[in-house]
């Protein structure tokens, strides 16, 4: 059961900027611990986007970036591009389930 | 190149246990973790557990204790997850995931490279 609530959905026309929210608690993002993010197209493997909150791995357009605020988390794509229609999710670690790694709910991406 | 390479689908019936793999190239496995995470149909991404590259060492979602498995063959750098007892909700892809530390599940961890995930449906 996910502990990070991402919206459902949202969109934007192309070249528009959309944001996505990741809301925890004070045992996960609000502990300090770094929120990573990936994209995920249907039937494809997930893609690392973001690590440690802001970092872009090799190969990720610096369309997309990421920062951390108290409890929350944000992802953010400038320039929307057709291609960037997907599925997102932030991931976490959660010190009160027994350490565990957490995935947000998933937010899908539109491109009007 | 790195790659992560699972293997291919499976139908088992409730109760039965399901054992995918994952085969990794392009690096060795005793300098990383791998971590797996599902699917369901509809439903968003789950984390499972992770296993160590280097020492074998596990860490299970609370979910999963007493009916997850997983192992790590550094003589074929593969790794594998199963899972016990399974009901009709264990429906999902299963993707195995490279995990950025090797020796313990720490706070940070991140998956950077992702196989190409394995349906498992558990049908009677």
């Amino acid at each position: 059961q996910s502990v990070l609530t991402q919206p459902p959905s949202v969109s934007g026309a192309p070249g528009q900027t959309v944001t996505i929210s990741c809301t925890g608690s004070s045992s996960n993002i609000g502990a300090g611990y770094d929120v990573h993010w990936y994209q995920h197209l249907p039937g494809t493997a997930p893609k690392l986007l973001i690590y440690g909150n802001f970092n872009r791995p090799s190969g990720v357009p610096d369309r997309f970036s990421g920062s951390r605020s108290g409890t929350s988390a944000s992802l953010a794509i400038t320039g929307l591009q057709a291609e960037d229609e997907a599925d997102y999710y932030c991931q976490s670690y959660d010190r009160s389930l027994n350490g565990s790694g957490i995935f947000g709910t998933g937010t899908k991406v539109t491109v009007l | 190149q790195v790659q992560v390479e699972q293997s291919g689908a499976e139908v088992k019936k409730p109760g039965a246990s399901v054992k995918v793999s994952c085969k990794a190239s392009g690096y060795s496995i005793t300098n990383y973790g791998f971590s797996w995470v599902r699917q369901a149909p509809g439903q968003g991404l789950e984390w499972m557990g992770w296993i160590s590259g280097y020492n074998g060492k596990t860490n299970y979602a609370q979910k999963f204790q007493g009916r997850i498995t997983m192992t790590t063959d550094t003589t074929t750098s593969t790794a594998y997850m199963e899972l016990g007892s399974l009901r009709f909700d264990d429906t999902a892809v299963y993707y195995c995931a490279r995990a950025s530390d090797s020796s313990a599940w720490t706070t940070g961890e991140f998956f950077d490279f992702w196989g190409q995930g394995t349906l498992v449906t558990v049908s009677s």
